[in-house]
């Protein structure tokens, strides 16, 4: 799988938007954009993927380049409970697909 | 829907003694996973099971670690002798099958080794 690139931490002020970027330079035509976040002492939980298209949901937005190179994952409210490590991970599609994690990118939401 | 299920929460074992893990897996997934999650390093999965036969186990250090899911259903994971770098977290997660777009993942066993 492709490797991704995050920023080691952030913080954003609470209600506000926070937007985490992602840097995929090497991903492949058949391989989709990945977010999970994991909570302190709770294991990963998945917010949102993507191919090209802008994505929606109940969590969060993802945003992919035109050219697929980079994302950006959207939090349009952040919340104390979004604190977080977030992962940004490049997977593709099928039975043998694997989700590899990297280190992420640490959130910090502040009151 | 109850989530993946794993038990204990904590263990600290002394090096060289042996240790045991137990998950169960959201009902009716057939894939299950284990990973290590080492502090400040994102999960590395250990090993994969579809149903009750495993898929990957590539980076399973095998000569002490072992993995079971007799039943396709719940799993164990044992480490046998325990080493201090075993010290971690161990997650446990499930899909309904391979390649399914989430996993679900408990809250995992932090392993210390002392």
């Amino acid at each position: 799988d492709a490797k991704t690139t995050q920023p080691p931490s952030m913080d954003c002020a609470e209600g506000r938007a926070a937007n985490l970027p992602c840097n995929h330079s090497t991903i492949s035509g058949n391989e989709y954009v990945y977010w999970y976040r994991q909570i302190h002492s709770q294991g990963p939980q998945y917010i949102i993927h993507g191919l090209k298209n802008n994505e929606t949901n109940e969590m969060a937005s993802l945003i992919i380049t035109e050219d697929r190179k980079s994302s950006t994952l959207i939090l349009p409210h952040a919340t104390l409970r979004d604190t977080a490590v977030y992962y940004c991970i490049v997977r593709q599609t099928g039975a043998n697909s694997k989700l590899t994690f990297g280190k992420g990118i640490t959130l910090s939401v502040r009151p | 829907e109850a989530g993946v299920a794993q038990s204990p929460r904590y263990k600290i074992i002394e090096k060289r003694q042996s240790v045991a893990f137990w998950c169960n897996p959201i009902s009716g997934h057939a894939t299950l996973y284990w990973y290590q999650q080492i502090l400040g390093q994102g999960p590395k999965l250990l090993i994969q099971f579809q149903n009750n036969g495993v898929v990957d186990d590539s980076q399973l250090p095998k000569d002490r670690f072992s993995a079971e899911r007799l039943k396709g259903v719940d799993s164990t994971l044992k480490i046998q002798p325990a080493k201090l770098e075993d010290s971690a977290v161990y997650l446990c997660a499930s899909s309904l099958n391979r390649g399914d777009e989430k996993l679900f993942f408990g809250s995992g066993t932090q392993l210390s080794v002392l």
